[in-house]
């Protein structure tokens, strides 16, 4: 139980693309997903929260223009890189949380490289 | 500032043998914490946590033990299997506030050899 699918898990696209990220719970219902980037030899670093119906809480130095999300469902959460550019190319993973205290299961995560 | 540390980069042991993976931690407000395995390629695995109401968890061949008073937690893997072989992430949490966001360590990749 408690899987996570997160698509695409690669994307090779051109400086200006937007890039849309897609993060699924697929047994179970997840009141909140986070959204994490990871960097090579660095840390999971969050980025931002969301619940679902709600904005979503963005943690200090995210642009939230810059990663929209949304999270329309209690299933399923998306991540936007708008017009992406080379400084975010990096690894992006979701995970997702069933209710409070509970442990978040995470995707496989997308590798994002922006040419 | 680095909350949540994990010193050994990396750690070899022999099969059989146990496996000690250690975590500090500076923030005091965390409460909860937990352990993730993470194979190449894929996301990370919720492995075994523990609340800070508790010293010891255990779950199988694996154990958790929290030391509030130093900061520190530990994994215990007992027998190692080359299974085990991965990176494993300790993270911490803090339910204050309502907000449940984990801050993660940098990993430490176990190598179990046969």
């Amino acid at each position: 139980g408690a899987v996570v699918s997160q698509h695409p898990s690669r994307v090779i696209c051109k400086s200006g693309t937007s890039v849309k990220i897609e993060c699924r719970s697929l047994d179970f219902q997840a009141t909140t997903m986070f959204w994490y980037r990871q960097f090579p030899k660095q840390s999971l670093m969050l980025m931002a929260t969301s619940n679902e119906g709600s904005k979503a809480t963005y943690e200090q130095g995210v642009e939230k223009d810059k990663f929209l999300i949304n999270h329309a469902s209690l299933t399923l959460s998306t991540l936007t890189v708008t017009s992406a550019h080379p400084e975010d190319s990096s690894f992006y993973i979701c995970s997702a949380q069933g209710s409070f205290n509970q442990p978040q299961h995470f995707g496989d995560g997308t590798r994002l490289s922006i040419l | 500032d680095q909350q949540v540390k994990q010193n050994s980069p990396s750690l070899s042991v022999q099969e059989g043998r146990i496996s000690i993976l250690n975590c500090d931690y500076t923030n005091s407000m965390f409460d909860y914490f937990l352990w993730y395995k993470k194979y190449p390629a894929e996301g990370p695995t919720f492995l075994i946590s523990i609340s800070s109401i508790k010293d010891k968890n255990e779950d199988g061949r694996f154990t958790v033990f929290l030391n509030k008073s130093a900061k520190h937690l530990s994994l215990h893997i007992v027998p190692s299997q080359p299974g085990d072989s991965a990176v494993y992430f300790c993270a911490a949490s803090s339910a204050q506030g309502g907000s449940e966001k984990l801050v993660f360590g940098k990993g430490t990749k176990l190598t179990v050899n046969p």
